[in-house]
């Protein structure tokens, strides 16, 4: 099993930069991954690391240090469409294959 | 057009009562999985096929029987619903197995009453 821990609430200011924490506990990890879900909607998919350090995607980056079980996500130049709820999401062994689980997710609210 | 559609929507529905959810993907991906939102946003895997076979079977009560007549279809039936059931149930898929990048449907939102 695992445990994957994210702040359940952040608010930042259009143009600003949020940062999301996801802390994890797993005992067959085999990557990171992060979805966005807006309300009433379906999660997409935005980023993903297998390998510790930084992977750059536009506005987002998705950091992992896999020794210390710990993820972030980064979002630069906040735009109101960036308000939603953001998933952390560990793949790991189950059984014979891999599952991918989910935390709470962390909603963020951009302000004008 | 759309890569991952389920129906129905919304589905109202009393305890006790049998139902089924569809689930249909055309990306030609292999696997197909079935995930539960409950109310405090908590998204946990129920379901995962892969080319028509079972591979991840979660503790899911007996209830809940999916099925896949290909690989391009996960069916979910439940049997006697509960309180308990009422949730937003996603169907997925990805391209192979091993849970790589998942594409979710829009949600399918079961109220029993």
């Amino acid at each position: 099993g695992q445990n994957i821990d994210q702040p359940t609430e952040m608010t930042a200011t259009e143009g600003a930069i949020v940062q999301i924490n996801c802390t994890y506990q797993t005992s067959g990890f085999n990557g990171l991954f992060w979805y966005q879900q807006h309300a009433g909607e379906a999660p997409t998919f935005l980023s993903y690391n297998v390998l510790d350090g930084l992977e750059e995607k536009g506005r987002f980056s998705s950091f992992l240090s896999r020794s210390k079980g710990y993820s972030y996500l980064l979002l630069k130049e906040l735009q109101m469409k960036d308000s939603a709820s953001y998933l952390c999401a560990v793949r790991d062994l189950s059984g014979n294959d891999y599952k991918l689980s989910f935390g709470a997710g962390t909603t963020v609210t951009v302000r004008a | 057009d759309t890569a991952v559609s389920q129906t129905p929507k919304y589905l109202v529905t009393q305890m006790g009562n049998d139902k089924s959810i569809k689930c249909e993907q055309n990306l030609g991906h292999d696997t197909m999985y079935w995930y539960k939102q409950d109310s405090k946003k908590f998204l946990k895997i129920m379901f995962s096929y892969n080319n028509k076979e079972l591979i991840i079977n979660e503790t899911v009560p007996n209830r809940f029987s999916p099925k896949s007549p290909d690989k391009a279809h996960l069916n979910l039936h439940i049997n006697s619903l509960e309180l308990g059931d009422s949730a937003v149930y996603f169907c997925a898929s990805s391209q192979e197995a091993g849970a790589n990048v998942l594409t979710f449907g829009a949600g399918s939102r079961l109220t029993v009453l």
